[in-house]
């Protein structure tokens, strides 16, 4: 099946610091990515909506100058949280949509951040 | 805003029937999806319904969808330890699982 990969797992950094993630679609190109975080005992989020070559759709409440989101590639999303600060701290889980698997998300295993 | 609730927590012996239940306030819902996500691992999808449907069979897995109460469940038959993990219910209003609301989860735990 589909295959989503997340880079890093897992990350703890210093307050103020900038941190990326990535996401890939490692057997599929995906046209769309979706960037979600998650709370502890709490539903997934949608932070974010990313398409390749175009500006990403941030949802309401979230910072875009925050969140910094690029879909360079069909086959690369990157999420990067910039000046970290502890409230940041989180799971964020990208999905991958694929056009013509039955149009199905696949979601990448998240990636734990930590801010000191 | 969409408002999607499960219970938290769920225990079950192996062998037993589990039966996760879900609820969400949006009636304009198009697709209900079932997803299980284990430790380390993504979310997988395990089931959809479409809802103009009451029932969807897939093997040991069962969804049952009351639409005018919005209520949804997922029963496992014959549950195993592999099966232990959380379960997240999601509704889309479109086709094609864009713009999925989740559920909060319900951590299943399959006693030996």
């Amino acid at each position: 099946g589909a295959v989503v990969s997340q880079h890093p797992s897992r990350v703890i950094c210093k307050s103020g610091t900038s941190v990326k993630i990535e996401c890939r679609s490692l057997d599929f190109q995906a046209t769309t990515m979706f960037w979600y975080r998650q709370f502890p005992k709490q539903s997934l989020m949608l932070m974010a909506t990313s398409n390749e070559g175009s500006k990403a759709t941030y949802e309401q409440g979230v910072e875009k100058d925050k969140f910094l989101i690029n879909h360079a590639s069909l086959t690369l999303s990157t999420l990067t949280v910039t000046s970290a600060h502890p409230e940041d701290s989180s799971f964020y889980i990208c999905s991958a949509l694929s056009g013509y698997l039955d149009n199905e998300q696949f979601f990448g295993p998240g990636t734990r951040l930590t801010v000191l | 805003g969409e408002d999607v609730e499960q219970s938290l927590f769920l225990s079950v012996r192996e062998g037993d029937s589990s039966v996760i239940n879900c609820t969400y306030t949006d009636s304009s819902s198009t697709y209900l999806y079932w997803y299980k996500q284990e430790p380390g691992a993504g979310l997988q999808l395990l089931t959809y319904i479409f809802s103009n449907m009451d029932m969807k069979q897939d093997q040991r897995l069962t969804v049952l969808l009351n639409k005018k109460d919005k209520h949804l469940s997922l029963r496992i038959a014959d549950t195993q330890t592999g099966d232990s993990a959380i379960y997240f219910c999601a509704e889309s209003m479109e086709t094609g699982a864009n713009n999925l609301f989740f559920g909060t989860g319900t951590r299943l735990t399959v006693i030996p």
